[in-house]
């Protein structure tokens, strides 16, 4: 069976530090990796995906992901935080036949 | 905006009560997913439809049910509705299985 884990609740990181998003899966297959993020009272925004290839992909808002295949880790990266990345992340996982399973989120505060 | 269609953006009813939820997906995508978001239980996967057919299930409860119709358009049914039902509700589409999918804004229900 798929699982998602996003071992953090919440993360703080002050504007203009680098800041990491952590995720762990489980899948049988190759794993197609997905990063979301939801703003207030809106639906999730795809930020990137792993399909193959390189192992560092890069996104939207200028996050990029590192998928590591022996670590089944997925975490989400950026170098310079802005307050405005303030929200709730979430990580998914697919191996293409099967449905996209979400991890609980992870609540992101950017400190001025 | 993602391209993805929910009605209505908020209901409210009473226990008992039966609701239908309606999404229509983005233009040529295939694949429709259900998902329900509470503050406990974070982005769970209900059900999942492929070209007018179920492709995966979820923990979807016996009072829920959901169709995808010729159109592409699908319907999540909910009834015998229980005061735990309340929560955020989004539809996602996606070309096909193993894609990214992207998301409607949301119903939110609250059964009183």
């Amino acid at each position: 069976a798929q699982s998602v884990a996003q071992p953090e609740d919440q993360v703080n990181v002050a504007e203009g530090n680098p800041l990491t998003v952590k995720c762990t899966y489980s899948v049988s297959g190759n794993p197609y990796l997905f990063w979301y993020v939801q703003y207030p009272n809106r639906g999730l925004q795809f930020l990137l995906k792993y399909i193959t290839g390189d192992n560092l992909v890069k996104g939207s808002y200028g996050f990029e992901a590192e998928f590591n295949k022996s670590q089944t880790s997925f975490h989400l990266k950026k170098p310079s935080a802005l307050v405005s990345d303030s929200a709730l992340y979430f990580c998914a996982v697919t191996n293409r036949d099967d449905k996209i399973i979400f991890g609980k989120g992870t609540r992101l505060h950017i400190l001025p | 905006d993602s391209g993805v269609t929910q009605t209505p953006k908020h209901l409210i009813t009473a226990t008992g009560q039966r609701v239908t939820l309606r999404c229509s997906p983005r233009s040529g995508d295939l694949s429709v997913y259900w998902y329900q978001q509470s503050l406990d239980q974070g982005l769970q996967f209900l059900i999942q439809y492929y070209n007018g057919e179920e492709r995966a299930k979820g923990n979807i409860l016996e009072r829920f049910s959901a169709q995808q119709f010729p159109d592409l358009h699908s319907e999540l049914n909910l009834s015998s509705l229980e005061l735990g039902d309340s929560a955020l509700y989004f539809c996602a589409s996606s070309t096909w299985t193993g894609t990214e999918a992207f998301f409607g804004q949301g119903t939110r229900l609250t059964v009183v």
